[in-house]
């Protein structure tokens, strides 16, 4: 059965230092993983994609890498403020268009001024 | 705002009360969802639809009853619920392609379901 791991339920950061969350999944091929902001009260918010045949994506303070290998995305936040302190979800589709998502549990992250 | 919203925000039910949760989206999209949130559990997919058909239901009970009358419109009918189906119900649209890509999700901001 597919199965998505989030290695942390909270994290701890300095703020201005990097944060590095972790998704490893099994049985997914083709994979494509995406990250989600959860904020207590509201409904996740998108925000990164990163498709199996891509190594890496960027979008301002944020990165997100892909090792299909090891089956393992990294998540990191650098230069991380008070504000980016939220749940971080990892989710999986194996594509197909209008496919649900499979998510982990998510990583509460905290960063501490 | 994400283009999504959805009614009623908190809703408190009895197990023989039946009640329906509403879910709407602006945003011209084709595809619809229905997801369960429970605490200390990742967010589970129970229902899609795509171009108004019913694409999965993932093992759902079926006092769970989803309809979907046009591709704006996304409806979760409920009866005779049980106390451990007290969790967020969250509603997603997204783009919703025929053919293959992976599209993105809009969430709604919930519906709080507390089952007595």
């Amino acid at each position: 059965s597919q199965k998505i791991e989030q290695n942390s339920e909270a994290l701890n950061i300095q703020e201005g230092k990097t944060a590095t969350l972790t998704c490893n999944y099994t049985n997914y091929s083709p994979a494509y993983l995406q990250w989600y902001r959860q904020d207590p009260g509201r409904g996740p918010v998108f925000l990164l994609l990163i498709r199996e045949n891509e190594k890496e994506k960027r979008k301002e303070r944020l990165k997100v890498t892909f090792d299909t290998t090891l089956k393992q995305s990294l998540f990191h936040i650098t230069a991380s403020q008070p504000a980016d302190s939220a749940t971080y979800l990892c989710g999986l589709t194996s594509g197909g268009g209008a496919d649900g998502l499979t998510f982990g549990k998510g990583t509460h992250l905290i960063i501490q001024p | 705002e994400t283009g999504v919203t959805q009614t009623p925000r908190h809703l408190v039910m009895g197990m023989t009360n039946k009640k329906s949760l509403k879910c709407e989206q602006h945003l011209g999209h084709n595809a619809m969802y229905w997801y369960k949130q429970s605490a200390k559990k990742p967010l589970e997919l129970m229902f899609v639809y795509n171009f108004k058909e019913q694409t999965e239901n993932n093992s759902v009970p079926s006092r769970f009853s989803p309809e979907c009358p046009n591709s704006s419109h996304l409806f979760l009918h409920l009866h005779t619920l049980q106390p451990e189906d007290s969790a967020l119900y969250l509603c997603a649209s997204s783009q919703g392609e025929r053919e293959g890509g992976a599209d993105t999700q809009y969430f709604g901001p919930g519906t709080r379901l507390t089952v007595l």
